[in-house]
């Protein structure tokens, strides 16, 4: 089962704006608006930052932002911090897997 | 508050069996389901499967079908992860994660269990 495609990596300076994309097929992305985005920083556990393609739970920042065209997924991180940089996955139902997920994309806040 | 407690670290030999417990507390284990993951050196996240905490139903990634189980026990809010026949690649950190099957989202994650297969 491939996975969805992510940049390696995305930068930004403190303030700024940036996307991570997260490119998938018509058989998940597409296909469903059950995106969800998850930041990892390592040695702790992933938290989920973006379920449905753009609903955040209680307690996420407004800063974090999801959107959906086509077979791509975006997430949006605007005023960047310091505390954003981690590394960042999407994923996203698929109905012949349940799950698949993203390659995964370190984000560094210059 | 919702927490999700996994065991403690593993070490194992090549050929061994490992069982990972996950426990939940502060929320109805029954009505959600449990996805494990891992992350191996260097990788990103890999979905496993997932367990129904309602009826046991499964569903597990075809790249582990025949070598790991998924059980959980309602008693205790406690779901379980098996895999078998380990070899060196299954050296990872294996986290679990709450299932919110409406969603197709994991939203709470334990902190996770380093198992280190080697000889």
């Amino acid at each position: 089962q491939s996975a969805l495609t992510q940049p390696a990596s995305v930068s930004g300076s403190p303030g700024q704006s940036i996307t991570i994309s997260c490119t998938g097929t018509s058989s998940d992305i597409g296909g469903y608006d059950y995106v969800s985005w998850y930041q990892h920083h390592p040695g702790k556990a992933p938290k989920l930052m973006i379920y449905e393609v753009s609903n955040r739970p209680s307690g996420i920042s407004n800063r974090f932002s999801g959107s959906k065209s086509g077979n791509t997924a975006s997430l949006t991180i605007s005023g960047l911090q310091a505390e954003d940089e981690a590394d960042y996955y999407c994923s996203s139902y698929r109905p012949s897997t349940l799950y698949v997920f993203g390659t995964g994309t370190k984000v560094t806040v210059l | 508050q919702v927490q999700v407690v996994q065991s403690g670290v593993e070490v194992k030999k090549p050929g061994a069996s490992v069982k990972v417990s996950c426990k939940a507390s502060g929320y109805t284990f029954s009505s959600y389901g449990v996805s494990w993951l891992r992350q191996a050196p260097g990788q990103g996240l890999e979905w496993m499967g997932w367990i129904s905490a309602h009826n046991g139903n499964t569903n597990y990634a075809q790249k582990f079908q025949g070598r790991v189980t998924m059980t959980t026990d309602t008693s205790t809010s406690t779901g379980y992860m098996e895999l078998r026949s380990l070899r060196s690649d299954d050296t990872a950190i294996y986290y679990c994660a709450r299932d919110r099957s409406g969603s197709h989202t994991n939203d709470y994650w334990g902190q996770g269990t380093l198992v280190t297969v080697s000889s």
